[in-house]
């Protein structure tokens, strides 16, 4: 069946500094790969998307990358700034319906 | 993009008692779903919402524990019924916006605390 695995937190991290949130995923055949953020308060966004494999998604400094052949999709980010302290999801679409799996989401906390 | 408003923020409510969740969209959208997020766990998908027929549920979910309502192409209603403190959660609307290439979009969600 379908699942995602995610980098366990909270990850706390100085302001500027580099940051990694691991997701690795299982699937059958060619899903589609996200990462939502919930900032304080609010409901999730999506941060980025990739649909096939070796797409790289990004936005707002943000990146990941469809791996299949490591079955992951890491969110990478060079430097990360106070607001971007939030919980992300890593999560996948399956190919047939509109079912979406999460991953159990990653506390980040960026301190000045 | 769909904005999505959903009601009500957080409750606390007594074991036993029944609570229902709106969640207003300010564009048609066809497809409605609702998820919970238990303390320290991914969001699990409880049902979708389809307009004028009963909803779809997921494995574990029932109609008599979570009736939900979706008399149009803009509101949807999940009631928790008999609740026990099991059904502390975060409980989320989300909506498929086919408009836009975005997939889904989320409430800020109802975060439920049963005693």
């Amino acid at each position: 069946g379908n699942s995602v695995t995610q980098m366990e937190g909270p990850v706390t991290l100085s302001e500027e500094a580099f940051l990694t949130i691991n997701c690795t995923y299982t699937a059958t055949g060619y899903p589609s790969l996200f990462w939502y953020v919930q900032y304080p308060g609010e409901g999730l966004q999506l941060l980025l998307k990739a649909t096939k494999a070796d797409d790289k998604g990004s936005n707002k400094g943000f990146e990941a990358t469809y791996r299949k052949e490591t079955t992951s999709f890491h969110l990478e980010k060079g430097s990360v700034q106070v607001s971007d302290s939030a919980v992300y999801f890593c999560a996948l679409s399956g190919n047939t319906g509109n079912q979406f799996y999460f991953g159990t989401g990653t506390s980040l906390t960026v301190i000045p | 993009s769909a904005v999505i408003s959903q009601k009500p923020s957080r409750d606390i409510c007594q074991r036993g008692t029944s609570l229902t969740i709106q969640c207003q969209v300010d564009s048609q959208v066809t497809m409605m779903f609702w998820y919970r997020q238990q303390p320290g766990q991914s969001l699990t998908l409880i049902a979708t919402a389809n307009q004028g027929s009963e909803a779809t549920y997921e494995s574990g979910f029932v109609i008599d524990k979570f009736p939900i309502s979706r008399p149009n192409l803009t509101f949807s209603t999940l009631t928790v019924s008999n609740m026990s403190p099991e059904d502390s959660s975060i409980y989320l609307c989300s909506v498929e916006h086919s408009a836009t290439n975005e997939k889904l979009f989320f409430g800020s969600g109802t975060q439920l605390s049963v005693l």
